[in-house]
């Protein structure tokens, strides 16, 4: 089984629906993360979780909201999607260590259609 | 926001050949770490390589190994005796020592000649 683990694989849906995108972890990382990667721009974060209790905002948050409801499980929502957020969507998770060399581990991946 | 650049969106080698990747960054910080990973038509992503910028020695991980030149901010990858299986979107990405963000360049698409 996949240590990083994204649902749905695909999704193609239409403007203005409500769009949940779901990341949980066996790794015990306390780091989560949200990107988004489009053709040219590379990966963008939008959201970020040192544990729980902890969201922060990325480069791109306008338009997405996420929940952290657990150290395992991070979600992102789209409230009212729209065709410029059609993209690949990525969770990371990373280690919490005092080196700051600890990569990030990657789910394959949600590709995300809005028509 | 420290950037990265990537200037090569695409780069072609032949099979059993040598290949370079190219990726500069804009930091002021001393201490960081980068990275390599590699994208394949799965989507996957998939770490290559990493150096901190504490160590002189360039790291090296089988057919792959890096230039780290940290006076001139550059950090490219060197793929030796190219293979099929190489073929993939690249990626260099930055982390300060402290710092809590990965920051990504644009990515560069390598394509392998029979």
């Amino acid at each position: 089984d996949a240590d990083v683990t994204q649902t749905p694989r695909n999704r193609i849906t239409k403007t203005g629906k409500r769009i949940m995108l779901e990341c949980s972890q066996t790794k015990g990382h306390d780091r989560m993360y949200w990107y988004r990667q489009d053709p040219g721009l590379g990966l963008r974060l939008i959201y970020y979780s040192f544990d729980v209790k902890d969201i922060n905002k990325g480069e791109i948050s306008d338009g997405y909201s996420v929940s952290r409801q657990a150290q395992a499980k991070f979600s992102l929502s789209l409230e009212s999607a729209i065709p410029n957020q059609t993209a690949l969507y990525f969770c990371a998770t990373s280690e919490t260590s005092q080196w700051g060399n600890q990569p990030q581990h990657f789910g394959d991946g949600t590709r995300l259609s809005i028509l | 926001a420290q950037t990265v650049t990537q200037s090569q969106p695409e780069m072609s080698v032949q099979e059993a050949e040598t290949v370079t990747l190219s990726c500069t960054y804009d930091t002021s910080e001393s201490d960081y770490y980068l990275f390599w990973y590699k994208q394949p038509p799965s989507r996957q992503m998939i770490l290559v390589i990493r150096q901190e910028a504490y160590k002189q020695q360039n790291a090296t991980e089988n057919r792959f190994s890096v230039n780290f030149q940290k006076a001139a901010k550059s950090f490219s990858l060197k793929i030796s005796d190219s293979q099929l299986g190489d073929a993939a979107m690249y990626f260099c990405a930055y982390r300060s020592y402290t710092g809590n963000q990965f920051y990504f360049g644009t990515g560069t698409s390598l394509t392998v000649i029979p």
